[in-house]
C-alpha cells in the first residue's frame, strides 16, 4: 500500500528552536492531517487542511496544505520540551471511504 | 468521556494460538478501522468498517480477520499468529466522511 514521504525521520533541537516537517506524496490528496503520537499512547489530530494553499494554526503549530496539494508542511515554533514525540501526517483522497494515508512519523526530541 | 477502548494493552502469545483484540468506541462512529505500526513504516491499515456487517481489506490484511455485528465494537482477530505480526496495534474510529479518526491506546503484541 502507499506510505506518504515523510522528512526529516528524527529531530533532536534545544528547547527554543523552531521546527519544520514536511510530508510529501506522489498522488493528490484532498485532505491533509497532521497527528502527534506521545509515548505508550495512540496518535492524536493537531491540525486538519480541507483546500490547497491553506495555512491553519493552533497554538504555536502552523501546517500548510501544498499548493500542488501532493504535500505538506508543519511547522513548531518555540519547542518545549513536550513537544517530544513522534509526528505523523495522513492523507486523505475523499471519495465514497475515509481511508487515511500515513505517513512514516518524525521523532521529535527537544532537549531543555 | 468520548473514547476508543483497546483490550488487552499489552499480550505476549506463541506461534499458532488464536487470540482476539477487542476494540469499543461510545462516540456512535460508524466508521471504525485497525492499524498496525512498525518501526520506520508508520501506520499501516490493516482492515476497516464502514457501518455494520460492511468491512474491507486495508493495505495489510493478509493474517487477520475483523467482524462488525455491532456498531460500537470492531475487534479484530488472529487465527494463526507468527512471528511477523508482532506489532503495536490501533483501533481508530470517525463519523462517516469525517476527517476526525480517535485513535485508541494501542495493543503491543508479541508473537513468539
Amino acid at each position: 500500500g502507499q506510505q506518504l514521504n515523510q522528512s526529516p525521520q528524527s529531530m533532536f533541537i534545544q528547547e527554543g528552536e523552531d521546527v519544520s516537517m514536511n510530508c510529501t506524496s506522489s498522488s493528490i490528496f484532498n485532505t491533509w492531517l497532521w497527528y502527534k503520537q506521545d509515548p505508550g499512547e495512540g496518535p492524536v489530530l493537531l491540525i486538519a487542511l480541507y483546500k490547497a494553499g491553506e495555512l491553519t494554526s493552533n497554538g504555536r503549530l502552523t501546517a500548510q496544505f501544498g499548493i500542488t496539494r501532493k504535500d505538506s508542511f508543519l511547522n513548531i515554533s518555540a519547542s518545549i520540551p513536550s513537544d517530544v514525540g513522534i509526528y505523523f501526517c495522513a492523507g486523505r483522497r475523499g471519495g465514497a471511504t475515509n481511508k487515511l494515508i500515513f505517513g512514516t512519523g518524525t521523532l521529535l526530541a527537544v532537549q531543555p | 468521556e468520548a473514547q476508543v477502548t483497546q483490550n488487552p494493552r499489552y499480550l505476549i502469545t506463541v506461534t499458532g494460538k488464536k487470540l482476539t483484540v477487542t476494540c469499543s468506541q461510545n462516540m456512535n462512529h460508524e466508521y471504525m478501522s485497525w492499524y498496525r505500526q512498525d518501526p520506520g513504516l508508520g501506520l499501516r491499515q490493516i482492515y476497516y468498517s464502514m457501518n455494520v456487517e460492511v468491512t474491507d481489506k486495508g493495505d495489510v490484511p493478509e493474517g487477520y480477520k475483523v467482524s462488525r455485528k455491532e456498531k460500537r465494537n470492531f475487534p479484530l482477530i488472529l487465527e494463526s499468529p507468527s512471528p511477523n505480526q508482532t506489532s503495536l496495534y490501533f483501533c481508530a474510529s470517525s463519523r462517516k466522511f469525517e476527517e476526525t479518526q480517535y485513535f485508541g491506546p494501542g495493543t503491543r503484541l508479541l508473537v513468539l
